[in-house]
């Protein structure tokens, strides 16, 4: 079963605008990240940002946790046409193994 | 730059068949993953190898599906007497024992069941 939800479910943005989208996740994590995947592909890993830590950047991406809320926004600035893809949150715990969203479908017209 | 490889990409198959899928994980990653994606779905947690022992498995892993890393490198998936619902993106992740907690996927085998 999903972990959490992730929202909204689709976004779409004009080149040069920022995408946020955001995650909501029901149990303890050990942590929590950002991967990215193109129409029918594998995953690629973006972001990780563990429980003890609130705020984390990357290039142009910025990633945020709540635990208090189980929450965690992704937001990329400056989007350009190449970022359209599908995102998808996923929390670690034991074993560490991923626990996924629904994901976000994201479109960035040019 | 060696990345995580699946054979086959793509898999066609009739309802009742039995198909098997690679993984070759990046090299020296001892741990290594399987997951299910479903259309407009992220991807769900099947089982996972340390080296070569199987320590979790998903109650998702019926008992037609059976999971083999008999060298601690590649692994097999096996799906027997395959059924519509077994459609499905099947993608395999490994991560290293010095950050376990990174998972490196690879591009997925695309199963169909007719």
């Amino acid at each position: 079963s999903q972990q959490g939800e992730e929202d909204p479910q689709a976004l779409s943005i004009q080149e040069g605008e920022n995408a946020t989208m955001n995650c909501s996740y029901k149990t303890s994590i050990n942590n929590l990240q950002w991967y990215r995947q193109n129409s029918g592909r594998g995953l690629v890993h973006l972001i990780l940002i563990r429980s003890n830590e609130r705020e984390k950047h990357s290039g142009r991406l910025r990633v945020t946790l709540d635990t208090s809320k189980k929450s965690s926004s992704l937001l990329i600035t400056a989007s350009r046409a190449a970022d359209t893809a599908s995102y998808f949150c996923a929390t670690g715990a034991a074993g560490n193994k991923l626990t996924f969203g629904g994901g976000t479908r994201v479109l960035v017209k040019p | 730059d060696t990345g995580v490889s699946q054979n086959p990409r793509h898999k066609i198959t009739k309802r009742g068949q039995n198909v098997t899928f690679r993984c070759d994980p990046i090299s020296e990653h001892n741990r290594l993953y399987w997951y299910r994606q479903t259309l407009g779905q992220g991807p769900e947690f099947l089982t996972y190898f340390q080296n070569e022992a199987q320590l979790e498995k998903s109650r998702l892993l019926s008992d037609r599906f059976s999971a083999e890393r008999p060298k601690g490198s590649f692994s097999t998936l096996e799906i027997q007497r395959t059924e519509q619902g077994d459609s499905a993106m099947y993608l395999c992740a490994s991560s290293p024992a010095d950050r376990q907690e990174t998972q490196y996927f690879g591009p997925g085998t695309r199963l169909l069941v007719l």
